[in-house]
């Protein structure tokens, strides 16, 4: 069982947006940045969100992140059927002293 | 442009040892802490642990396999070791650069390792 709390699944069709949420606790959500991470099936994870809000260059602006005390929700608007993978979110937890990870979101565009 | 480069045996048998390599070619060794990430088929990402140029290290304190991470400077290289897998270390293994302690922003493009009798 993951750290982070995310929803197995969600879906929207295309052209829709969608919220995936991460759910944590004070000591790793509450207290330090998160990160949002894409990984289509063979390959490696993309890097989507860091500091909770920012985007790497590179990753379109139709990808956003938002945190809130213990919780964390990547946004994709306008999605797109190659929006399709899973996704995770992670963070650093100070009382286990290590990086965690959500057990991921499958994201299907309908 | 950094990028990672990972290689190692890709099919053990329960009770050996998994050994793995990831090359860093391009931008700083000495800069980063290197992690390892598994993911188990059908599961979520898990951080394995880290480690400097200098072999300062740091592991998952819930992972039950005897892990070592090792670093070769001179090599810009970083290996990881777990001993006595079990079909529970079955995964696909990432190198990672971390991003200014927040994620991971370079990942190697992963080994796939099977344990089976």
């Amino acid at each position: 069982q993951s750290v982070l709390t995310q929803p197995p699944s969600v879906s929207a069709a295309p052209g829709q947006k969608v919220a995936i949420s991460c759910s944590g606790s004070s000591s790793n959500i509450g207290s330090n940045y998160v990160s949002w991470y894409q990984v289509v099936p063979g390959t490696a994870p993309k890097f989507l969100i860091y500091d909770n809000t920012e985007r790497p260059s590179g990753i379109p602006d139709r990808f956003s992140g938002s945190k809130s005390g213990t919780s964390a929700t990547l946004g994709i608007t306008g999605l797109q059927t190659g929006d399709e993978a899973n996704y995770y979110c992670a963070t650093w937890d100070s009382r286990l002293s290590a990086w965690v990870f959500g057990g991921g979101t499958k994201l299907t565009v309908l | 442009q950094v990028q990672l480069q990972q290689w190692g045996t890709g099919l053990l048998k329960p009770s050996e040892t998994l050994s793995l390599t990831c090359a860093v070619y391009g931008g700083s060794f000495n800069d980063y802490y290197w992690s390892w990430v598994r993911q188990p088929p059908g599961k979520g990402l898990e951080w394995i642990g880290e480690i400097s140029h200098s072999g300062r290290t740091n592991y998952n304190p819930s992972l039950k396999s005897p892990v070592t991470i090792s670093v070769d400077t001179s090599k810009k290289q970083v290996s990881l070791r777990i001993q006595s897998v079990a079909a529970a270390d079955t995964a696909v293994y990432y190198c990672a650069r971390p991003f200014r302690n927040n994620g991971f922003d370079v990942w190697g493009q992963g080994t796939k390792v099977t344990v089976s009798s």
